[in-house]
């Protein structure tokens, strides 16, 4: 199975700052890598897909890059209301369908 | 719009079967547009995709829930359901239910905590 390795686990960042975070895959998965933001007792939400596709809505300071193995989401200037955990997402096919989880990384407030 | 909304038991014991149904409404189940899919997270842990179907039947699951996870659907009523069997206290979770675009979880219901304790 195809493991994304998150890095850092944690970041703390003050508002104004632009941060990176990035996903490594253990194998090539071309561009099918989406992120999430999650805050505390709610369900995630799509921020970006085909790993640099900004979804409907969601601020342009936030911005995907890569393809391959290596991906990052980069977020401009921190807002308040950024500070959150962050994961990514990969979907393969072969050998068989499956989807898998970064492990998250959770930006908080310096 | 879509919208999801997870249902059951919030408590069971360990060794029986956690069932959960999520219902969709603003759009039909049977859209060939989605598959649609159960991620579970335990409390102050990442998440986990447990497996998805299409409104076929059409199922794949994570390899390492696989023995013990069905997952059916409904047409007529818009829901899909989960089945997780032999369940202990390590399935203690936060389960949410989504619609999967090929590749991308777009929508998500709110999520529902089911914990395993006798």
């Amino acid at each position: 199975a195809i493991q994304l390795t998150q890095s850092p686990s944690s970041l703390s960042a003050s508002v104004g700052d632009r941060v990176t975070i990035t996903c490594r895959a253990s194998q090539g998965i071309s561009s099918a890598l989406a992120w999430y933001q999650q805050k505390p007792g709610k369900a995630p939400k799509l921020l970006i897909y085909d790993a640099s596709s900004l979804e409907s809505g969601v601020p342009s300071r936030f911005s995907g890059s890569g393809s391959g193995t290596d991906f990052t989401l980069t977020i401009s200037s921190l807002q308040p209301e950024d500070f959150a955990t962050y994961y990514c997402q990969q979907f393969n096919s072969y050998p068989q369908k499956a989807i898998t989880f970064g492990q998250g990384t959770r930006l908080e407030i310096k | 719009q879509l919208q999801l909304q997870e249902s059951g038991p919030g408590l069971v014991k360990p060794s029986e079967t956690l069932s959960l149904t999520c219902t969709v409404s603003g759009g039909s189940i049977s859209s060939s547009s989605y598959y649609w899919g159960w991620i579970r997270q335990p409390p102050g842990k990442g998440l986990e995709w447990i497996g998805s179907i299409y409104y076929s039947g059409s199922t794949y699951y994570n390899p390492s829930l696989k023995s013990r996870v069905t997952i059916s659907v409904d047409t007529s009523k818009n829901q899909f359901s989960l089945k997780l069997s032999s369940v202990t206290a390590a399935d203690t979770a936060v389960y949410y239910c989504a619609s999967l675009s090929i590749t991308i979880f777009g929508r998500w219901g709110q999520g529902t905590l089911v914990t395993v304790s006798s």
